[in-house]
C-alpha cells in the first residue's frame, strides 16, 4: 500500500541555518511528489512538485527538493532559514490527484 | 474568486447534530477535493469531484458523510449525527483539470469541533 512518512514531527533550527526536512514514500509506480507548507491560520500552499526530469526541483521561497529513487526519498532543503519559514510542512505523493497521500507533517520552529 | 473559499471557518456543534460545510472553488476549476486533517495527522482524502463524472467517494469514512457539488461549482460536505471523532479541520481544494499532477489549491479549512 502506498504511504508517506515524515520521520520528524518537530524540528527547531536557528535563523540563518540550513534546513532539511525528510520525506520517504512507498509507492508502486513512479510517483508525483509534492511539498506543501501550511502557515498558522492559512491554507496549504504548494512549495514545489516533481513529475519527471531533473531530480533536483526548485520551488518558491528559496526551497528545493531532491528526488532519490534509490532511497524512496524526496527531502526538502533550504540553505538559510528565515523566521517567516516557521510553519507546518507536508510531503505528498500520488499518481493522480485523487490518489494523493499526505504525510503527517513536520512542524518547523525557527529560533532567533 | 481569487482562492478557494470555505465556510464556516469555525464550527462548534453538539454530538448528534448534523453539520454542513461549504466550499467555493477557484473559478474555472473543474476538479474539487475534500480532505480531513485531524490533530497531528496528515491529510486524509475524503472525496473528489471532476466535472460531470461520478464523484470518487472512496475516502468517506462512513455513511454519515456525504458531499454534493451543484452546478459544477460550489460543494457542500454534510456530516450527519456528528461524533466527537469527527472533530478535525476539513479542507477543500480545487484544481484546473483533474487527473495526474495538476496543482491543487487549498482553502483555509473549516475547523469542526464536536462537543
Amino acid at each position: 500500500a502506498q504511504s508517506v512518512t515524515q520521520p520528524d514531527i518537530h524540528i527547531t533550527v536557528s535563523e540563518g541555518a540550513s534546513l532539511e526536512l525528510r520525506c520517504n514514500y512507498s509507492y508502486g509506480a513512479t510517483p508525483y511528489l509534492f511539498w506543501y507548507v501550511q502557515s498558522p491560520g492559512q491554507g496549504l500552499q504548494l512549495l514545489l512538485k516533481y513529475f519527471s526530469g531533473d531530480t533536483l526541483v526548485q520551488g518558491i521561497k528559496g526551497f528545493e527538493a531532491e528526488f532519490k529513487r534509490s532511497q524512496s526519498s524526496f527531502n526538502l532543503r533550504k540553505p538559510s532559514v528565515h523566521w517567516s519559514d516557521a510553519a507546518e510542512y507536508f510531503c505528498a505523493v500520488g499518481e493522480t490527484n485523487n490518489d494523493m497521500r499526505f504525510g503527517a507533517g513536520t512542524r518547523l520552529t525557527v529560533k532567533p | 474568486g481569487a482562492g478557494v473559499s470555505q465556510s464556516p471557518s469555525n464550527k462548534v456543534t453538539e454530538k448528534g447534530k448534523d453539520v454542513e460545510l461549504r466550499c467555493d472553488p477557484i473559478s474555472g476549476h473543474t476538479a474539487l477535493y475534500w480532505y480531513r486533517q485531524s490533530l497531528g495527522q496528515g491529510l486524509e482524502f475524503l472525496i473528489y469531484f471532476q466535472g460531470n463524472s461520478a464523484p470518487d467517494k472512496s475516502g468517506l469514512p462512513s455513511d454519515r458523510f456525504s458531499a454534493e457539488r451543484t452546478g459544477g461549482s460550489v460543494s457542500t460536505l454534510t456530516i450527519q449525527r456528528t461524533q466527537q471523532e469527527d472533530s478535525a479541520v476539513y479542507l477543500c481544494a480545487s484544481s484546473q483539470i483533474g487527473g495526474s499532477g495538476n496543482t491543487i489549491y487549498f482553502g483555509e479549512g473549516s475547523w469542526l469541533t464536536v462537543v
